[in-house]
């Protein structure tokens, strides 16, 4: 499989509990991006990585949410104590270096309930 | 930030007949607009983008058409068919921000038969 992998397809959890998503992005893509989309509601961007450096973040990214991609290759969303307020799909997306949007590839999401 | 607006949300049109979903963006330095397709339940799926530097961009029954004067772009399908029934997203990014999207509040687009 040549996409963009995100693993669990599903997640529910209980609010206060922390969970980790997973996204493996396309091999020869350098860049890699997290979106949170919620019901109705376009993608809304929250982080990025160039390699394995996390180069810009978004205010909806709060202190509770932090992400890593330590060799540059998959990386990882944890959110620690969830609130019912982060329920929604959490989308992975890569991409090549220069190429703007050209080879923007969404991964098939995470679906979080925190009950 | 860049914002985009997109009208209308929800749009129903019989099969054959054409579907147009405009959008609006704030940011001046935006120079990329992609039109993303999103079927229920899976992944936004790239269908047509343009740069800023073209007015109008085509392939096959699908179009899209930039006016940076007035900061509006469009995407227009022709002949429309039950598996055009989605839900499409449009979105700007510019150089400046490495690529990042700012999509629109999407269209319900459904093609009655």
């Amino acid at each position: 499989d040549t996409g963009v992998s995100q693993d669990p397809r599903h997640k529910i959890t209980k609010r206060g509990q922390n969970v980790t998503f997973r996204c493996d992005p396309i091999s020869e893509h350098n860049r890699l991006y997290w979106y949170r989309q919620t019901l109705g509601q376009g993608p809304e961007f929250l982080t990025y990585f160039q390699n394995e450096a996390q180069l810009e973040k978004s205010r909806l990214l709060s202190d509770r949410f932090s992400a890593e991609r330590p060799k540059g290759s998959f990386s990882t969303l944890e959110i620690q104590r969830t609130e019912q307020g982060d329920s929604a799909m959490y989308l992975c997306a890569s991409s090549r270096l220069g190429s703007q949007g050209d080879g923007y590839t969404f991964g098939s999401g995470t679906r979080l309930t925190v009950v | 930030g860049e914002n985009v607006e997109q009208h209308p949300s929800t749009l129903s049109v019989q099969e054959g007949d054409s579907a147009v979903i405009k959008c609006t963006y704030s940011d001046s330095a935006s120079n990329y607009f992609p039109w993303y397709k999103q079927e229920l339940g899976k992944r936004p799926q790239l269908i047509i983008d343009i740069r800023s530097n073209v007015g109008e961009k085509k392939d096959q029954r699908i179009a899209v058409t930039l006016n940076k004067t007035a900061k509006h772009f469009s995407l227009h399908i022709t002949e429309t068919q039950p598996e055009d029934s989605a839900v499409y997203f449009c979105a700007a990014s510019s150089t400046g921000t490495a690529s990042k999207l700012t999509f629109g509040t999407g269209t319900r687009l459904q093609v009655t038969l």
